[in-house]
């Protein structure tokens, strides 16, 4: 089965640092999105990007985050300040279309902790 | 906005028990329902998913779940669990949009 794979599977930063956390999609999938998990809460939705802009945001989602796809296969976000409130584990996923199943895949995750 | 209830926080259950989840959901529309998995240290993955067509889908691992319109629900079931079914379900709302909405999760753990 296609995989979504995420890079680093672990960070710990320092308050104030930028942390840019990797994904790398399925291939042929269009839709690209960041989740993330507070340690013992729910799944949350940040973004959603398609064709090469933000196509949705949460209200997590504020200035201090942004996503890029810099190349034809890569999918970052990045903090650019973290604060000790963005501990949390980060999901990326993608959706491929009706030929995929239309679900979205999820990588195994990216845990930042911010000390 | 949507939102998912998922109403038990926290089952135990013994081997060979039944397990039933509950999920609602608020979106009275047409809407795609996922329940997906996490087990301890891993990613989530797909358990199953409705988005037309017969009402109870059956997904991987024994699992099934039923979608009731009228109860705007989604429950997940499976007859006889198994220890290896420890871990945290979720159950999730797509409703047009691309975004999936995720309830709080489940967290089962089953005994030996």
């Amino acid at each position: 089965e296609p995989e979504v794979t995420q890079t680093p599977s672990h960070q710990v930063t320092q308050m104030g640092q930028e942390v840019i956390l990797r994904c790398v999609p399925i291939s042929n999938h269009l839709y690209f999105y960041w989740y993330r998990q507070i340690l013992g809460q729910k799944v949350e939705f940040l973004v959603s990007f398609y064709n090469n802009e933000i196509s949705e945001k949460s209200e997590i989602f504020d200035d201090q985050f942004s996503v890029e796809r810099p190349d034809g296969s890569n999918f970052t976000l990045k903090i650019r300040s973290t604060k000790l409130e963005d501990s949390a584990m980060y999901f990326c996923a993608s959706l491929g279309g009706m030929n995929s199943g239309n679900t979205i895949y999820f990588g195994e995750g990216s845990w930042l902790t911010v000390v | 906005a949507q939102s998912v209830s998922q109403h038990n926080h926290h089952v135990i259950l013994s081997e060979a028990a039944s397990l039933e989840l509950g999920c609602n959901y608020s979106y009275g529309g047409t809407v795609n329902l996922f329940w997906y998995v996490q087990y301890p240290g891993q990613h989530l993955q797909l358990l199953l998913k409705y988005f037309s067509g017969d009402p109870l889908v059956k997904g991987i691992k024994g699992f099934e779940a039923e979608f009731i319109k009228s109860k705007f629900s989604f429950n997940l079931r499976k007859p006889s669990v198994q220890w290896s079914d420890t871990a945290e379900y979720f159950c999730a709302v797509r409703e047009g949009g691309n975004k999936l909405t995720f309830g709080t999760g489940t967290q089962l753990k089953v005994e030996l």
